[in-house]
């Protein structure tokens, strides 16, 4: 069974700093990767889609990288503002299981002013 | 753009009670999921569907029942509501392939 584990839980740092989130699976035959953000209150929003043959993608101030070997994603976000402020999920789909997403439960992010 | 539209948002009901959550969505996607996000435990897939008239078990099914007789529409139901099924629900839609999958904003349930 596909498990997936997100360190650290929550974090909170200042605003303009650098910080990486990390993802970790226990079944490296995955389809793909994405991460998502959740806001209180709110659904899902779909921040990046790393598909199981590429190492990373990048958006704006975001960069997530995958390392399917070691069953290990990163999610960097570049000088952090407020508006960050959220949780940020990963959930992997593995290969042959059509729209079946696995989720890790998250890292509460904060950035201070 | 409507996306992927859940309703009701909010919804208490009595211990024994049953009712449909509905989802649509308007992106003409294959591939449509029903989760529930429980403190500390992530989101856990329900029930799936890979097409009108497909549907299949996820990792939480029991007391709950799908269908999808179009494309676009695919609600779930509760038998009889216990209060272990307090939890919020999303529906998420996704087209064949590596796309990625789009969520609605959730239904938040109670049982009481």
């Amino acid at each position: 069974k596909q498990e997936v584990t997100q360190i650290p839980a929550a974090l909170s740092v200042p605003e303009g700093e650098n910080l990486v989130l990390n993802c970790s699976f226990t079944d490296s035959a995955i389809y793909n990767l994405q991460w998502f953000r959740q806001d209180p209150g709110k659904g899902l929003t779909s921040l990046l889609l790393i598909q199981s043959s590429q190492r990373e993608q990048t958006s704006g101030r975001l960069n997530a990288s995958l390392d399917k070997s070691s069953g290990r994603s990163t999610l960097y976000i570049a000088a952090s503002q407020p508006g960050d402020s959220a949780t940020y999920l990963c959930a992997v789909r593995l290969s042959g299981t059509a729209s079946k997403l696995t989720f890790g439960t998250g890292t509460r992010l904060q950035v201070t002013l | 753009n409507a996306g992927v539209t859940q309703t009701p948002k909010f919804q208490v009901l009595k211990t024994g009670q049953s009712m449909t959550l509905q989802c649509a969505q308007d992106m003409n996607h294959e591939y449509m999921s029903w989760y529930r996000q429980d403190p500390g435990m992530g989101l856990r897939l329900i029930h799936y569907s890979v097409g009108a008239g497909i549907t299949d078990q996820g990792e939480v099914p029991n007391g709950y029942n799908v269908s999808r007789s179009t494309t676009e529409d695919f609600p779930l139901r509760l038998l009889s509501a216990a209060p272990s099924q307090t939890s919020v629900y999303f529906c998420a839609s996704s087209s064949r392939g590596v796309q990625p999958q789009h969520f609605g904003d959730g239904t938040r349930l109670s049982i009481l």
